[in-house]
């Protein structure tokens, strides 16, 4: 089993400033890891994904997280945030070996704040 | 690609009553579907992994009784709660996995139950 950590509830941040969201994570098998960001009344919307390789992922809207296998963590960071970018964060894993059986565990959520 | 559409995207029934949400890929044949469960602000809580064409297997504590999951076909899933109560509104989210984990969860945009 896994288990997924995002010790922010709540991330207030001045339009333009830099940003880093925190998730750790805890698994006794390898994982892929996810960012999903929520709007309000909305389903998810992926914004990166770690599967192997490169530790610096890239995803969309200017974000990029880095995988530290030694520190458990998967941390989402962007140099600027916008107003838009106002919304909840959620951090996932899935076990790796699974075949994608197995559905996400979900951290539990980072509530962006984008203060002008 | 890789859409998930779901259906309603928000309903309000009587208690007692039975309510069908319906998950279906556009674009893809999903094999396996995964069914979620979002309190107010708080995380998404998997209730049950879908498998067309067999039974799903729900997660400790989801009665299978009372969430119903049928997947009839490659492209549809559909979560029924029969009897409901006040206590079932929520924010239910579909999520379809494409492919292999690879391609990470395509979601549902959720749909909002009251239960009054």
């Amino acid at each position: 089993a896994q288990s997924v950590t995002q010790l922010d509830s709540q991330v207030p941040v001045f339009e333009e400033a830099p940003v880093e969201l925190r998730c750790n994570y805890s698994s006794s098998v390898s994982v892929y890891l996810f960012w999903y960001v929520q709007y309000p009344n909305q389903g998810l919307q992926l914004l990166l994904k770690y599967l192997s390789g490169s530790t610096l992922v890239k995803g969309i809207n200017g974000f990029e997280a880095e995988f530290n296998k030694s520190q458990t963590s998967f941390h989402l960071r962007k140099p600027s945030v916008h107003i838009s970018d106002t919304a909840e964060y959620f951090c996932a894993v899935s076990e790796a070996t699974g075949g994608g059986a197995d559905g996400l565990t979900f951290g539990k959520g980072t509530h962006l704040i984008i203060q002008p | 690609g890789a859409v998930v559409s779901q259906h309603p995207s928000w309903v309000i029934c009587k208690s007692g009553t039975s309510v069908k949400i319906e998950c279906r890929s556009l674009d893809f044949q999903a094999t396996t579907m995964f069914w979620y469960r979002q309190f107010p602000k708080q995380s998404l809580m998997l209730m049950a992994t879908s498998n067309e064409g067999s039974k799903a297997t729900y997660e400790q504590g989801v009665e299978k009784d009372k969430f119903l999951i049928n997947h009839a076909s490659l492209t549809l899933s559909t979560l029924t709660v029969t009897s409901a109560h006040p206590e079932d509104s929520s924010f239910y989210i579909c999520s379809a996995r494409v492919d292999s984990a690879r391609y990470g969860y395509t979601f549902g945009s959720g749909t909002r139950l009251t239960v009054v």
